[in-house]
């Protein structure tokens, strides 16, 4: 069974610092581009990053451009998402997301999501 | 960026009945030299993660109900469930993944009328 499981939310104060991380299995990890994807409360969902298959192609959205850094370890199949100078629109819902395409390339459309963890940005 | 617009914004659907929602994007996320669109259909229910239904517009998810269909080209798109069941009450998103950053419509949610 394809899994992923995010961990890492907690409350931070405006301007902190926080990583999350998504945890894989069910499927040969490094042959995928990898995700995150968020939704504040109330709201719809908003795509943040992806990463491709080896790490070496990242992509951001305006909006955590330069303070967000979306990382992977395919020797621990996990996927990281590094946030600093956190603001509070910030506060979400954090998914971790897989990329459809295998095979060195991505499609761009999610057939796979965790459960979330949730990142409040708070004072 | 592709600006993603969902009508409407909520539905009311008696069960058995078909439901229908729309997705236009500013742009054309037709791709010319695979003449593939690229938009999905997500359904997302409260307390899961969103759960993919239609991709390249208007193909089926492998599980997906056969209840569920996507139609569409260009800016225009639709999401079809064609005899509405109680288990399908969600917020609906379209997504185009032309180009990043890839964007979600705002989302339609379904209702039991």
């Amino acid at each position: 069974e394809v899994r992923l499981v995010e961990s890492g939310g907690v409350v931070v104060q405006p301007g902190g610092s926080l990583r999350l991380s998504c945890a894989a299995s069910g499927f040969t990890f490094d042959d995928y581009a990898m995700h995150w994807v968020r939704q504040a409360p109330g709201k719809g969902l908003q795509w943040v990053s992806l990463i491709s298959w080896d790490g070496g192609t990242t992509y951001y959205a305006d909006s955590v451009k330069g303070r967000f850094t979306i990382s992977r370890d395919n020797s621990k199949n996990s996927l990281y998402l590094e946030m600093n100078s956190l603001r509070p629109e910030d506060t979400a819902l954090y998914y971790c997301a897989k990329d459809s395409l295998t095979g060195g390339s991505h499609s761009g459309y999610f057939d796979t999501w965790g459960q979330g963890t949730l990142v409040s940005v708070s004072s | 960026d592709i600006v993603m617009t969902q009508s409407p914004d909520s539905l009311a659907v008696s069960l058995g009945e078909r439901a229908t929602i729309n997705c236009r994007s500013s742009q054309s996320v037709l791709y010319s030299s695979n003449n593939q669109n690229y938009l999905a259909w997500y359904q997302h229910k409260p307390g899961q993660p969103p759960k993919l239904l239609i991709y390249w517009a208007s193909s089926r998810e492998s599980g997906v109900p056969d209840r569920f269909s996507g139609s569409g080209s260009g800016t225009d798109f639709t999401l079809t469930i064609s005899s509405l069941q109680a288990e399908d009450v969600a917020v609906y998103y379209c997504q185009q993944y032309y180009s990043t950053p890839y964007t979600f419509g705002q989302g339609t949610k379904l209702e039991i009328k």
